[in-house]
């Protein structure tokens, strides 16, 4: 199937853990993106990548860390995990970094931190 | 700074039509789409707008205004698979920006 996929679907850990997210896109887009969603269902950018370059890193600290091995993968770490780093983290790519290109979001990842 | 703003939460009935509403205001911009999110779901691409006007795309159209900084989503036909999250988004730069959500539910 062609799509966004994201592993795990679920992540339970404690705090000060250290856990990474996998995508992979099979779409032969150019761009990914990590999206973080909130208890208020509030989408917020965290990173993007076009080509296995960061074009976009919002506000993040720097625990976060983004990996591109290759455009079809973007990897999330995290590291030294807080109560407040619980929510879904939404995987994305898409064909071009403008336009009408759409975001193809994966299933999601929900971390919950304990 | 960026803002985008739907309502919270609208209530409507099967075989009805709901307009849900979408104001922005932008340093940037490059499109608005529309994204529909079941829960526990990823977000789906709904509609696209980026001139002025109305796309129809079956029981969901999409209007644009940019000079009001307003966009609504219109669904016809109302189903009880449309009770959903609909995510107003804008593109500023290389980067789509999310309005929270308006939560509709679909009443029998």
């Amino acid at each position: 199937d062609t799509a966004v996929s994201q592993t795990p679907k679920y992540l339970v850990t404690q705090m000060g853990n250290d856990k990474s997210i996998k995508c992979e896109q099979n779409l032969g887009h150019d761009t990914m993106y990590w999206y973080k969603q909130d208890s208020k269902k509030f989408l917020k950018i965290m990173f993007s990548y076009n080509n296995k370059e960061l074009i976009i890193n919002e506000t993040v600290p720097n625990r976060f860390s983004p990996k591109s091995p290759d455009k079809a993968h973007l990897n999330l770490h995290i590291n030294s995990l807080e109560l407040g780093d619980s929510a879904v983290y939404f995987c994305a790519s898409s064909l071009a970094t403008g336009g009408n290109s759409p975001l193809h979001f994966g299933n999601g990842t929900r971390l919950t931190v304990t | 700074g960026q803002n985008i703003d739907q309502p919270t939460e609208m209530t409507a009935t099967e075989g009805a039509i709901v307009q849900i509403n979408c104001t922005y205001q932008t340093s940037g911009f490059n499109g608005l789409f529309w994204y529909q999110q079941h829960a526990g779901e990823a977000p789906t691409f709904l509609s696209y707008n980026v001139l002025d006007g109305l796309e129809e795309k079956g029981r969901f159209s999409s209007f644009l205004s940019r000079s009001k900084g307003y966009s609504y989503l219109l669904l016809k036909e109302l189903q009880m698979k449309d009770s959903a999250s609909y995510l107003c988004a804008v593109r500023e730069g290389g980067k789509l920006i999310f309005g929270q959500g308006t939560e509709l539910s679909v009443k029998p």
